[in-house]
């Protein structure tokens, strides 16, 4: 069973930076893509961008230019996503889900990370 | 901030049909990009339903259903069941944008 294991909850003050940690299978590292979802407290799901692990290139959105960077760590088969310059809005559940080039759809997913943006 | 405008709650009773409507515009559905669907238990990671406006991913059940016309998708739920409470996201890809966009969300009440 392909699964996406996230790392834990986060706490940040404003202006802080956080990464966000996604471990996937050799398989899925090696084959797939992953995209970056996050979903703000009553609002709908929001893309962030994707990263193919295999060579590590990016595709941000245009919202998130200059803000996010998404990495990986080959070694142990783990994706990162990094956000800075954090402000209370970024407030949400962070999900990384398997893409297949070619195919627009997402599966599976994480089970979110819960960033919290508080002073 | 969300591109494909859905309503925000359904509802039936045990054994009914609903269906949720998802409408986009020109540079997403309109421009034909895919549209698939995702249900999303709150502290669950949001399940692949339907993808490419109509197929079931293995293990689906045929109870759902995805259709499209013009700018406009839906996906109906028939034979309603208790478990199929959840928040029920529509998403594609929006070429103005460059980037893929999802729905606003509509929460499904089994009463």
């Amino acid at each position: 069973q392909v699964q996406l294991v996230q790392s834990g909850a986060e706490v940040e003050k404003p202006g802080a930076s956080v990464k966000v940690s996604c471990k996937a299978s050799e398989d899925t590292f090696s084959n797939y893509y992953i995209h970056w979802v996050r979903q703000a407290p009553g609002q709908g799901p929001e893309w962030m961008g994707v990263i193919n692990p295999r060579i590590g290139s990016t595709n941000y959105a245009q919202k998130f230019l200059g803000r996010v960077s998404m990495t990986r760590d080959t070694s142990t088969s783990t994706v990162y996503m990094e956000l800075s310059s954090l402000r209370s809005e970024d407030t949400a559940i962070y999900y990384c889900a398997r893409g297949t080039l070619g195919l627009n759809w997402f599966d599976p997913w994480g089970r979110g990370t819960l960033v919290t943006v508080s002073s | 901030q969300s591109v494909l405008t859905q309503p925000p709650s359904v509802s039936g009773a045990p054994g009914q049909r609903v269906t949720i409507s998802c409408t986009g515009s020109s540079s997403n559905i309109g421009a034909g990009f895919h549209v698939h669907w995702y249900q999303h238990l709150p502290g669950t990671a949001p399940k692949l339903l339907i993808y490419d406006n109509i197929s079931r991913p293995s293990g689906v059940p045929d109870r759902f259903s995805g259709s499209k016309s013009g700018t406009s998708v839906s996906l109906a739920i028939s034979g309603l069941q208790a478990e199929d409470e959840a928040d029920y996201y529509c998403q594609s890809y929006d070429n103005s944008l460059s980037g893929y966009v999802f729905g606003t969300g509509t929460k499904v009440t089994v009463l």
